[in-house]
């Protein structure tokens, strides 16, 4: 069973416009989340991140809202240009020793100029 | 500062050879990992090593073996491909509480 799930495996948005990522999950003992950006070729990169404890974070075109009572966070981007083109991922984890990370499938971003 | 090393880039095998993924870290952490990335499934845990001298089942740890053979390094061993074992697999270690740095990842086609 997925505990992190991204439910469109696809978006394409028109540059300068509004790209938003939607990602559930279902354990409601994560304490973070984290979207890491993944180019072709390349090993994921570390995106933007928020804490259980917040319902926002802010950096730069990028933002994630966490809502915890519906176990859903999202990743704005604004506004898109054509290098946010890449595979996006969710993920999640426990402040425990391990540090863990559970995964969502991904979403491809295509920003179209 | 190469961050985390993967060795090989690609690599391709006939089903029931050995191998052995390398990967080293130049940033003293203590956590790395091993996942998979395979289409639709997204990025799957195989083995962790906690710290040195400890390691873990993940999610996917059948038909792997892992070493953690000091801080720096952390191998990932297959020791009889199958073709289920055609992916690309990255290595991470652990960047303070908000995630991992990933190494560039190796493709490996079992045939």
């Amino acid at each position: 069973d997925q505990q992190v799930k991204q439910n469109s495996p696809s978006l394409s948005v028109q540059e300068g416009r509004i790209s938003i990522l939607n990602c559930d999950y279902t354990n409601s003992m994560f304490d973070y989340f984290l979207w890491y950006k993944k180019y072709p070729a390349e090993g994921p990169t570390f995106l933007i991140s928020i804490s259980s404890i917040k319902d926002k974070n802010e950096d730069g075109r990028f933002t994630v809202f966490l809502n915890k009572s519906a176990k859903h966070l999202s990743l704005h981007i604004v506004p898109s240009q054509p290098g946010d083109s890449a595979v996006y991922f969710c993920a999640a984890g426990l402040m425990d020793s391990s540090y863990k990370l559970i995964f969502g499938s991904g979403t491809r971003l295509l920003v179209r100029p | 500062n190469a961050g985390v090393t993967q060795t090989p880039k690609f690599q391709v095998l006939k089903t029931g050879q050995s191998m052995t993924l390398q990967c080293a870290q130049d940033m003293n952490h203590n956590s790395m990992y091993w996942y998979r990335q395979d289409p639709g499934m997204g990025l799957r845990l195989i083995y962790y090593s906690a710290s040195e001298g400890t390691t873990d089942k993940g999610e996917v740890p059948n038909g792997y073996n892992v070493s953690r053979l000091n801080k720096r390094e952390f191998s990932l061993r297959l020791e009889s491909a199958a073709p289920s074992q055609t992916s690309v697999y990255f290595c991470a270690s652990q960047t303070g509480w908000y995630g991992y740095t990933f190494g560039s990842g190796t493709r490996l086609t079992v045939v």
